[in-house]
């Protein structure tokens, strides 16, 4: 079966270094990934997103993320994280088990961020 | 700017009475979902529409009943809410073709 795997439950960082969140996957064909932030209290909103190309992506809020098919892993990067960057941080993939449209998602990782 | 919109934001119930959450949407997307989702957890798709054509999830519990009455309208109906129930119920939209869901704010649900 399908799922997306998240090892960092929380993450804690300094403001101003640089940030690795991973995303481990297991899928049959060629995923297509997603990275969503959520706030404290409010919805998601998609960071990047992987369906074919290029295998580094980039995002919005300055975030990046590379598809390494050997290693099944999409995993999201940031060079310097800024203080709103706190957040939960899920990976997802879509589910190729007859609906496409619906996502598989990790558990999330929690960053806080230390000033 | 488009968006998905979810009214109330927050909503206090009782223990059995009725709910009904609304999310509404000016993307024009196809296809929009209810997740639910716990604190700390990841969001728990109950159903979806693709269209008019309704998509419930084999563990959604006969408690939760759904209507999309129109493409830009969907909403969740809680029968008789426990308090189990209490969560952050987050609306979600898609084009046709794209993988990509966009989410409301989300409402969060008190059963008290």
């Amino acid at each position: 079966a399908q799922s997306v795997t998240q090892p960092d439950i929380h993450i804690t960082v300094s403001e101003g270094a640089s940030l690795e969140l991973r995303c481990n996957y297991s899928y049959g064909a060629t995923p297509y990934l997603f990275w969503y932030v959520q706030s404290p209290g409010q919805g998601l909103q998609l960071l990047l997103k992987y369906f074919s190309g290029d295998t580094l992506v980039q995002g919005i809020k300055g975030f990046e993320a590379e598809f390494k098919r050997s290693q099944s892993s999409f995993n999201l990067r940031k060079p310097s994280v800024h203080w709103s960057d706190a957040a939960e941080y899920f990976c997802a993939v879509n589910d190729n088990a007859g609906n496409n449209r619906k996502l598989i998602w990790g558990l999330g990782t929690s960053l806080a961020v230390n000033p | 700017d488009a968006m998905v919109i979810q009214n109330p934001r927050y909503q206090v119930t009782q223990f059995g009475k009725p709910v009904t959450l609304s999310c509404s949407q000016t993307l024009n997307h196809n296809v929009m979902y209810w997740y639910q989702q716990k604190s700390s957890q990841a969001p728990k798709l109950l159903f979806h529409y693709y269209d008019k054509d309704f998509n419930n999830e084999a563990d959604t519990p006969d408690n939760f009943q759904s209507r999309r009455p129109n493409t830009s309208f969907c909403f969740l109906d809680i029968r008789s809410p426990g308090l189990g129930d209490a969560a952050m119920y987050l609306c979600a939209t898609s084009p046709i073709g794209s993988y990509e869901q966009y989410f409301g704010p989300g409402t969060r649900l008190t059963v008290t």
